[in-house]
């Protein structure tokens, strides 16, 4: 079965990390461009980050360049979100998904909760 | 930067009706990359629609998208309880389009 479970998600104060992960199975990994989706509460969905099969590309959304990075570990059938500087509006469910056919996500987890607060 | 504008927001209809959900882009954009999803309440979004019109695997067939340049179109020729969630266009596997929730009237 081709699945994604992310894990890591917590309550963390303002300025603070925290490491997203996200563990791939059931299809290669290695295939696939990957990407961070979010979802505040209440809200719509916003596109956070991606990161090309091999790693040497990777774009963000404009609001957390230079706060987050996306990474990936093939090996491990792993990808990743180092989000740095937190802040409350950073509060959200972190989606991550594969980019299967041409610019669509076919492939999504179940998310986690992030929550930025004192 | 490309900005999706879907209407209406909401959208109450009933099962068995037709419904047509409209996506907007504030500049021409290619079909290709125009991509549909709708998500249930506590769920993840699910894709439905690729290059703006082919059905991803395992979509019925009462769902299909359309259009070109900025205007695009989902239609659901008749509304099963299922389908009532919210809604979503994307651009270029990134920016998404506000949402429309689709609920039952």
């Amino acid at each position: 079965e081709v699945q994604l479970v992310e894990s890591g998600g917590t309550l963390v104060q303002p300025g603070g990390s925290l490491r997203l992960s996200c563990a791939a199975s059931g299809f290669t990994f290695s295939r696939n461009w990957m990407n961070w989706v979010r979802q505040a509460p209440g809200k719509g969905l916003e596109w956070v980050a991606n990161i090309k099969q091999d790693g040497s590309e990777k774009y963000y959304l404009d609001s957390v360049k230079g706060r987050f990075t996306i990474s990936r570990d093939n090996a491990k059938n792993s990808l990743y979100l180092q989000m740095n500087s937190l802040r409350a509006e950073d509060t959200a469910v972190y989606f991550c998904a594969r980019s299967g056919p041409p610019f669509g996500f076919d492939v999504w987890g179940q998310g986690t909760v992030v929550t930025v607060s004192p | 930067e490309i900005v999706l504008t879907q209407s209406p927001g909401t959208l109450s209809l009933s099962p068995g009706e037709r419904a047509t959900l409209s996506c907007r882009a504030s500049q021409s954009i290619s079909s290709t990359y125009l991509a549909w999803y709708h998500q249930k309440p506590g769920q993840a979004p699910r894709l439905l629609i690729y290059g703006a019109s082919n059905r991803a695997t395992g979509v019925p067939d009462r769902f299909s998208g359309s259009g070109s340049g900025t205007d695009f179109t989902l239609t659901i020729s008749r509304l099963e309880p299922e389908d009532f969630a919210v809604y979503y266009c994307q651009h270029n596997g990134a920016s998404f389009g506000q949402g429309t929730k689709l609920e039952i009237k």
